[in-house]
């Protein structure tokens, strides 16, 4: 069976201190993958996705980055947090077929200070 | 573009009473439509989808939903409320024929089961 893992659970970070959030996924391989961002515990802002290594799609321009080194490895990055980033961070993956539902892990919950 | 909305931040309802959390989308072809619950820092737990066939779809914990393509709507439904039914729970939607892969999740409402 295929299982998501995702870390740090919790990461407290200062202004303007780089970040690396991991996504790794097992038991499937060509995963599509995901991150996304839930700011108050709401609705879900896609940040970027990847149908393949080095393959990298962003949603929305901002301070974070993304990339794909292995098939089944997704990174979030940044070089300087800002206040803002503070979230929790999901990363989900789906079969590479064409119904795409999305299996997601158990997130990262970000403070900037 | 391909979007949904659920117009309620939260529903109140009473152990054994039925529920109904509503969402609505809008698609320029025919849409693959999902239901997501989320516990408290959690991840989001898919409960069921709508791909073609049948309108009504069944999924876990004895939620259902009803396609139904004249409304555009989506609605998740249980016949009868646990109080472990309390969670946040998101409606997406993908649209298969832009070649887009990502979903597009609604707001989320949040449901809340009294004893």
């Amino acid at each position: 069976s295929q299982t998501i893992h995702q870390w740090p659970a919790t990461l407290v970070q200062p202004v303007g201190s780089p970040l690396s959030l991991e996504c790794t996924v097992e038991g499937t391989s060509n995963p599509n993958l995901y991150w996304y961002r839930q700011a108050a515990g709401r609705g879900l802002q896609l940040l970027f996705y990847s149908v393949g290594i080095g393959q990298i799609s962003s949603e929305v321009p901002q301070n974070l980055s993304a990339s794909r080194p292995q098939d089944r490895q997704f990174i979030l990055s940044s070089k300087k947090l800002l206040l803002s980033d503070s979230g929790f961070y999901l990363c989900a993956w789906s079969p590479s077929d064409t119904h795409n539902e999305q299996f997601f892990g158990p997130g990262t919950r970000l403070t900037v200070l | 573009a391909q979007s949904v909305a659920q117009p309620e931040d939260q529903v109140n309802v009473a152990e054994g009473n039925p529920l109904t959390v509503k969402c609505t989308y809008s698609v320029s072809g025919n849409p693959y439509l999902f239901w997501y619950v989320q516990y408290p820092n959690r991840g989001l737990q898919f409960l069921l989808k709508y791909i073609t066939g049948d309108n009504l779809v069944k999924g876990s914990y004895g939620f259902e939903a009803e396609f139904n393509k004249s409304q555009t709507s989506f609605h998740l439904k249980k016949p009868s409320a646990l109080v472990s039914d309390s969670a946040l729970y998101f409606c997406a939607v993908r649209d298969p024929y832009t070649g887009r892969r990502a979903l597009t999740f609604g707001s989320g409402t949040r449901l809340q089961v009294q004893p």
